[in-house]
This record gives structure tokens, C-alpha cells and sequence, in this order.
């Protein structure tokens, strides 16, 4: 199985500043048809989670626009450009291209 | 709107069964693969079974294979999970999903929790 490793774990960060969480995987991510499907998601306190970002840097509609996916094989970083207080919660990686599919452990995001 | 509805949760002894359901609206169920995930309490995020839009299909997490079966009946719109040998470690939230590597919206239910007593 692909082991999805996230880090860091814990992600205190002040208002108003960037954010950054990586997200590696043990096998390449690149499937067949040539995309990579490498999925973000937000789970709030209290919330079913919520996806993010598909195919490492799409954005799901209604995602604000200081969420951002990057990266290739591997490698992946979800970026916030200004994190806000509603983004509070857990960051979740989740690869989609090799059965099963596997999350990552996830990243606490708190406002320092 | 789509409308994810879990139900079946409950408690239930070491080595017991349980089946979930997960009822679908708002959108043609029989059109779309359906996945669950669970969450044990206070922990991640743990993909755990997929079923095709015309169930040919079905792929299972690990931890699970040989245990879990998913399944579905589209003339009921209606998603399911049969769970059986139920251990300490299957307590969890779980949840249906309906996900697709595109650009068409996720949906996640409201889960169901399913305790496993020793």
C-alpha cells in the first residue's frame, strides 16, 4: 500500500501569515492516464471534512483562493497564503491513484 | 441537494456484525462509485472500501479485506457496509462518500458510529 507521511504534524501559525504542509508518498503518485491524483482536505472542528484540492493543484469550487496545491510525483505542499481564523482544523493528504487509497495522518492547524 | 444519510451504527460485542447503510438523494446514485471512511475518536482519517457505480467492482483497505463488504443497491439508492468479525479497532465514525479525481463535488454524510465493546 502507498503510505501517505505529512508534515509537520502540528502547525501553529499566527494570523494573517502563510502556512505550509507537506504530504510525501512512498511510490510515485503518476497513474496511467498521466494525471496525479493527490487530493487535499479541511476537517473543522466538529465537521465531516471537506475536500480542498484534486489532482495535486485544482481547486475545488468554492475554495478561497489562498489555498493552493503543488508539487509532482512524491512531493506535495498544500499552501495557505494568509491564514484566517475559520482555517482552523485538520489537513488531511489522500492519494487516489493506487488501490487502496490512503490518507496521510493528517496536520493540526492552530492559531498561535 | 445531495444528501448523504448514514445509519446503522450502534454497539456492538467483539466479534459481532454490523451492516451500515447510506441513503442517497438529490442526485443519480446509480451514475457515481461510492466510497466509505472511517474515523476512530480523536484520530485521522482512514479510507476503507470503494464500489463502482454498477458494483463490479469493489476494493478494499487492508485492515478490512475479508472482514468488510461493500455493497449497493441502486434501485434503492441505497449504499451499504457489512462488517463482520468486529474488533476493538473498528470503533470509529463512519462515513459514506461520494468522490470522484475530477472536478465534480465531494459529498460526505454525517457518519455513524459504530462501538466495538471487548
Amino acid at each position: 500500500d502507498v503510505v501517505m507521511t505529512q508534515s509537520p504534524l502540528s502547525l501553529p501559525v499566527t494570523l494573517g501569515q502563510p502556512a505550509s504542509i507537506s504530504c510525501r508518498s512512498s511510490q510515485s503518485l503518476v497513474y496511467s492516464d498521466g494525471n496525479t491524483y493527490l487530493n487535499w482536505f479541511q476537517q473543522r472542528p466538529g465537521q465531516s471534512p471537506r475536500r480542498l484540492i484534486y489532482k495535486v493543484s485544482d481547486r475545488d469550487s468554492g475554495v478561497p483562493d489562498r489555498f493552493s496545491g503543488s508539487g509532482s510525483g512524491t512531493d506535495f505542499t498544500l499552501k495557505i497564503s494568509r491564514v484566517e481564523a475559520e482555517d482552523v482544523g485538520v489537513y488531511y493528504c489522500m492519494q487516489g491513484s493506487h488501490w487502496p487509497y490512503t490518507f496521510g495522518q493528517g496536520t493540526k492547524l492552530e492559531i498561535k | 441537494q445531495v444528501q448523504l444519510v448514514e445509519s446503522g451504527g450502534g454497539v456492538v460485542q467483539s466479534g459481532g456484525s454490523l451492516r451500515l447503510s447510506c441513503a442517497a438523494s438529490g442526485f443519480t446514485f446509480s451514475s457515481y462509485g461510492m466510497h466509505w471512511v472511517r474515523q476512530a475518536p480523536g484520530k485521522g482519517l482512514e479510507w476503507m472500501a470503494f464500489i463502482r457505480y454498477d458494483g463490479t467492482n469493489k476494493y478494499y483497505a487492508d485492515s478490512v479485506r475479508g472482514r468488510f463488504t461493500i455493497s449497493r443497491d441502486n434501485s434503492k439508492n441505497t449504499l451499504y457496509l457489512q462488517m463482520n468479525s468486529l474488533r476493538a479497532e473498528d470503533t470509529a465514525m463512519y462515513y459514506c462518500v461520494r468522490l470522484q479525481q475530477s472536478t465534480v463535488a465531494v459529498y460526505w454524510g454525517q457518519g455513524t458510529l459504530v462501538t466495538v465493546s471487548s
